[in-house]
């Protein structure tokens, strides 16, 4: 079985680009998830897409964007990029969450660099 | 406000011995935790988790304790292998519901000397 894939795994951008990184869940998995590691920090909820709708947001500004496509893959855009966006950036999937937990399987992530 | 807190930020054990690595949480409303490993420019890797509705899980060399009432949880490996050398996350759940994603703690890195 295929795990979580990312692409691309490395992104160099200018301050006031616009990235996109994509993400595609293991097979049979609806729900996706994107996670933000900065430079010594934890991981940071980010988004929760499922069954094409988004379902959670964390605590970041709305220039963090996404979507969820019929196939449930998923893409995350930023925009108007900012030097402490440089991050790697996870995205994870699950079965469809219901109403208890599923495990999530994380993906290897996607380095973006903004200078 | 970090809900979930690692304090220390790296450990080392000699291969053979136990390791411990702890996490901290203020959130009583937690009722799921995880580990999760992870290697150099890999994802995270699911290791094992705890219901609230326990206080010990046990999966190989690994077993998680969780103290519900200091809000504390500990992963312990025994015995220790170089392999193990890694960062180790802990996350906790509000379990189900509108609020589905996972709260990490900072990591831990395990340097596992042989």
């Amino acid at each position: 079985e295929a795990g979580v894939t990312q692409s691309p795994t490395h992104l160099i951008k200018t301050r006031g680009q616009q990235a996109t990184l994509r993400c595609s869940p293991i097979s049979g998995h609806t729900s996706v998830y994107w996670y933000q590691q900065a430079l010594g920090l934890g991981l940071q909820f980010l988004l929760w897409y499922d069954e094409g709708e988004e379902r959670n947001r964390g605590n970041f500004p709305p220039r963090f964007s996404g979507r969820q496509f019929p196939n449930y893959s998923s893409e995350l855009n930023v925009n108007a990029l900012e030097l402490e966006d440089s991050a790697l950036y996870l995205c994870a999937s699950s079965r469809t969450s219901g109403r208890s937990y599923n495990e999530q399987f994380f993906g290897p992530g996607t380095r973006l660099t903004v200078l | 406000d970090q809900q979930v807190k690692q304090n220390s930020p790296s450990l080392s054990v000699q291969e053979g011995r136990i390791s411990i690595l702890n996490c901290d949480y203020t959130n009583s409303m937690f009722d799921y935790f995880l580990w999760y490993k992870k290697y150099p420019a890999e994802g995270p890797t699911f290791l094992i988790s705890i219901s609230s509705i326990k206080d010990k899980n046990e999966d190989g060399r690994f077993t998680v304790f969780l103290n519900k009432s200091a809000k504390h949880l500990s992963l312990h490996i025994v015995p220790s292998q170089p392999g193990d050398s890694a960062v180790y996350f802990c996350a906790a759940s509000l379990y189900g519901g509108a609020t589905n994603k996972l709260i990490f703690g900072t990591g831990t890195l395990l340097a596992v000397q042989p």
